[in-house]
């Protein structure tokens, strides 16, 4: 099946350093989206793309779905300590909208945030 | 308060018991789904629903059951045949016409 390839697995940072992370595939997808879940929480959406080059930010956050579909990016500018938690990458291979691929999601493995004040 | 509720927060059980864990959402969405969650992994699909009294095998469906009798509801049972069931259940659920999927606060199972 689809993988998704998330990197790193983890991120140890000072307040106020910006962090990037990525998540590549063998496969196209038409949908990335970037998750945060804090522990013992459900995950919760951070930003949504639909279309290859975008580039779409959210506070300071921002993230690129690649030119080639195959990979995204998220960037975090000048963290601070509640941005601690695991950010998931998840990719649809083709659009629900209209279509058939009844939404189903591939998730990375997850990249396990911390950040020292 | 518009949104997805998954209860009980933390459930024990013996081993060898069937459990059921509740989903409801009051989003009107008809698309719902249910996640598997171990350490150090990403969420993997048990099962999903496109509409009420349907519904599809994910990709780690085994010793596991659904039912969607009310488009609100999608009650996950865990059953006996489960062979390593502990771990954090995950809902979601989907609006129609978009990719997003919008979680709950998840079901953490012990089997004892």
């Amino acid at each position: 099946g689809q993988q998704l390839n998330q990197s790193p697995q983890s991120m140890f940072i000072q307040e106020g350093e910006d962090v990037s992370m990525n998540c590549t595939s063998s496969s196209i997808f038409n949908t990335w989206l970037w998750y945060k879940q804090d522990p013992g929480e459900g995950p919760v959406l951070l930003i949504a793309l639909y279309k290859a080059g975008e580039l779409t930010s959210n506070g300071r956050l921002t993230a690129q779905f690649g030119i080639t579909r195959k990979d995204s990016f998220l960037n975090i500018s000048a963290s601070i300590p509640s941005d601690v938690g695991i950010y998931f990458c998840a990719g649809l291979a083709s659009s629900n909208a209209g279509g058939t691929s009844y939404g189903k999601l591939t998730f990375g493995q997850g990249t396990i945030l911390t950040v020292h004040p | 308060d518009g949104g997805i509720t998954q209860s009980p927060k933390y459930l024990f059980r013996k081993e060898g018991q069937n459990v059921t864990l509740s989903c409801e959402q009051n989003l009107n969405h008809d698309a719902m789904y249910w996640y598997r969650q171990d350490p150090g992994q990403g969420l993997r699909l048990i099962y999903y629903s496109q509409i009420v009294n349907d519904f599809q095998k994910g990709d780690i469906a085994e010793g596991y059951s659904v039912s969607r009798e009310k488009k609100e509801s999608f009650p996950l049972t865990v059953t006996s045949a489960q062979k390593n069931p502990t771990a954090f259940y995950l809902c979601a659920s989907r609006p129609d016409n978009t990719d997003t999927q919008y979680f709950g606060p998840g079901t953490r199972l012990t089997v004892l």
